[in-house]
């Protein structure tokens, strides 16, 4: 199974900072076929259910701010989000969809100072 | 628009069975794999299921393997997962989802409370 490691845990930044989270796989999500990476991130507000944000490591999902981007390849990804505003308080989850069993990471927590 | 509606849920006995639904409407359902993932309350996303588009596929992890089935009707738009022998840690908020192997739209989640 693929094990992901997301860190950190939790963060706590004022509106307009600019935050990363990173997520480390225990293989590569890089397909040889493509040379495309098997990497997607989640935002979950309090009380809702998870939004996709970002699929194959960096395209945006529709709708979603560009202040939200995806990078990386092979092992080691990061999501960054730009200028922080108040309405991005949420848990940040990566997934693989590289290869079964599917797999998440733990989660980080952002809090808004 | 998208909708993803699941029921079903509810407070089951350790060891007793559980069948959900999640009603698909706002795009081609036959055109989609359909998945279930579950969060245990205070914790993290889990992948429970997998089912490709015509049901002749499906995927499980460990955990749930051999107790869970999941299952689907193209003509009524709707996916189903069979829970059986359940545990008090399968105790979460059921999503359905769909999608490529990621999840793009969810389900606003059902509870399965595995107490006795």
């Amino acid at each position: 199974d693929i094990v992901m490691t997301q860190s950190p845990s939790s963060l706590a930044v004022s509106a307009g900072e600019t935050v990363t989270i990173n997520c480390k796989s225990s293989q590569s999500l890089l397909s040889s076929g493509n040379q495309k990476n098997y990497l997607a991130w989640y935002q979950q507000k309090p009380g809702q259910s998870p939004k996709l944000l970002i699929y194959l490591a960096s395209t945006r999902e529709s709708g979603v701010p560009d202040r939200f981007i995806g990078s990386g390849s092979g092992t080691d990804f990061t999501l960054t989000i730009s200028s922080v505003q108040a309405e991005d308080l949420a848990d940040y989850y990566c997934q693989q969809h590289y290869s079964y069993p599917l797999t998440f990471g733990s989660g980080t927590k952002l809090e808004i100072k | 628009e998208v909708q993803l509606v699941e029921t079903g849920g509810g407070l089951v006995q350790p060891g007793r069975s559980l069948k959900l639904s999640c009603v698909a409407s706002g795009f081609t359902f036959s055109s989609y794999w359909m998945y279930w993932i579950r969060q245990a309350p205070g914790k993290g996303l889990e992948w429970v299921s997998s089912i490709n588009t015509d049901g002749g596929s499906t995927y499980y992890p460990d955990s749930v393997k051999g107790r869970f089935t999941i299952s689907r009707d193209n003509a009524e738009n709707t996916v189903y997962l069979q829970m059986n022998s359940l545990r008090s840690e399968d105790t979460a908020t059921y999503y359905c989802a769909n999608g490529y192997n990621f999840f793009d739209y969810w389900g606003q989640g059902v509870m399965v409370t595995v107490s006795s």
